[in-house]
This record gives structure tokens, C-alpha cells and sequence, in this order.
């Protein structure tokens, strides 16, 4: 069945650092991919997506590119901030089921000023 | 409303009982989905409502758990003779289609302690 691997956390960063937060996945044809973010006491939020190979998602300064090749899809931002402290999960839908998304166990990322 | 409401927001109770969830989607979303997050665990499946068509329950870990979407609107998860396994945070989603396309709205959940 379809599977989602991030990395564990929790991840600390310092402000303006490099992260990358790795992700890959098992799936059944051709799947979209997504990373949603969860900041502390509120409801997951769509971060990006990208429905096909080579695709690249981005928003808010982060970036994550379709890798069919390596099964991967890592999150990427360079420079980030205290307010991206949140927990970031990996999640994917394909075959015929396609609403239904199968998620990564999160990672917590804590940037300290 | 603006966003995906949920309530209780949390919900303490003892083994045994039954307690129900509620779900109130963004206005105008036919499509609602209901996950599990458990402690350390990813976010669980658990069941589908698409409009008027017959809901996807594939994910329900047991008879013990059953939803109701009353009206095309709001969901109700039930969960009978509780227990301590059933605790973690109940989720909701709506969307405005069915489909990866278009992303969820998810609620910010209630968190379920069976003591």
C-alpha cells in the first residue's frame, strides 16, 4: 500500500539556517504530493503541492520538487524565520481513491531567534 | 463559516462511554473527511463523506466507530464503549472537490482522553 517517510525531528534551527526536511514515498502509480503545516494550536494547513514528475510546489519561501526518480519529495526553505516553528508533515493521494491522503508522522521544527 | 469548526475541542472520558464529535465544514464543501492523529503516529484515514453518494468507511478501525453527515453539512463521529486506545486527535477536512487537486481545510481537531 501507499507509504510516507519523513525524517524524525524534532529539528532545531537557528534563524536564517538552511532546512531541508526529507520525504519519500511508496505509491501506486502516479501520485500527488504534499506537504501540509501545523503551527502550534491550529488545524493542519496546505504548505504546497506538485501533481507530476519534475514538478516544483512553492509558497512562503518554501520549495519541494517531484522527484519520480529517487521517490522523494524534501521541503526545502533557505532562510527560515521563528515563525515557521511548526510541525510539517509529508502526505500523498493516488489510484482510484485520490481524496483520500496518506500522511508522513510529521516532523517538529523549532527555529530559535 | 470562515473555517472548519470542531467541537469539543477536547474531551476527557472514561472508558466505556460513548462520546460524539462534531464537525461543522466551510460552507459550500460537498466533500468531508475525517483522520486520526495518534501520539507519535502520522494522521490516519478514517472515513469519507462526497455530497449524497455512500460514505468511504474503509478507515473506521472498528464497529465500535461509526459518522453521520446530516443535511450534506454537518459530521458526526461516534465512538462507542470508548477506550484507552481511542485517544489522540480527531480531525476534520473539508474540500470544495473531490481530489488532490484542490487541498483540504482541515479543522484544528479535538483531542479525545480516554482515562
Amino acid at each position: 500500500g501507499d507509504s510516507v517517510t519523513q525524517m524524525e525531528g524534532p529539528v532545531t534551527l537557528s534563524e536564517e539556517a538552511f532546512l531541508t526536511i526529507n520525504c519519500t514515498y511508496t505509491a501506486t502509480g502516479y501520485p500527488s504530493l504534499f506537504w501540509y503545516v501545523q503551527y502550534p494550536g491550529e488545524g493542519l494547513q496546505l504548505l504546497l503541492k506538485a501533481t507530476k514528475a519534475d514538478d516544483k510546489g512553492s509558497n512562503k519561501g518554501f520549495e519541494a520538487t517531484y522527484r519520480k526518480e529517487t521517490t522523494s519529495f524534501h521541503l526545502e526553505k533557505g532562510s527560515v524565520q521563528v515563525s515557521d516553528s511548526a510541525v510539517y508533515f509529508c502526505a500523498l493521494s493516488s489510484g482510484g481513491s485520490n481524496y483520500k491522503l496518506t500522511f508522513g508522522k510529521g516532523t517538529l521544527l523549532t527555529v530559535n531567534p | 463559516g470562515a473555517g472548519v469548526s470542531q467541537s469539543p475541542s477536547n474531551k476527557v472520558t472514561e472508558k466505556g462511554k460513548d462520546v460524539e464529535l462534531r464537525c461543522d465544514p466551510i460552507s459550500g464543501h460537498t466533500a468531508l473527511y475525517w483522520y486520526r492523529q495518534s501520539l507519535g503516529q502520522g494522521l490516519e484515514f478514517l472515513i469519507y463523506f462526497q455530497g449524497n453518494s455512500a460514505p468511504d468507511k474503509s478507515g473506521l478501525p472498528s464497529d465500535r466507530f461509526s459518522a453521520e453527515r446530516t443535511g450534506g453539512s454537518v459530521s458526526t463521529l461516534t465512538i462507542q464503549r470508548t477506550q484507552q486506545e481511542d485517544s489522540a486527535v480527531y480531525l476534520c477536512a473539508s474540500s470544495s472537490k473531490t481530489g488532490e487537486n484542490y487541498g483540504y481545510t482541515f479543522g484544528s481537531g479535538t483531542r479525545l482522553t480516554v482515562v
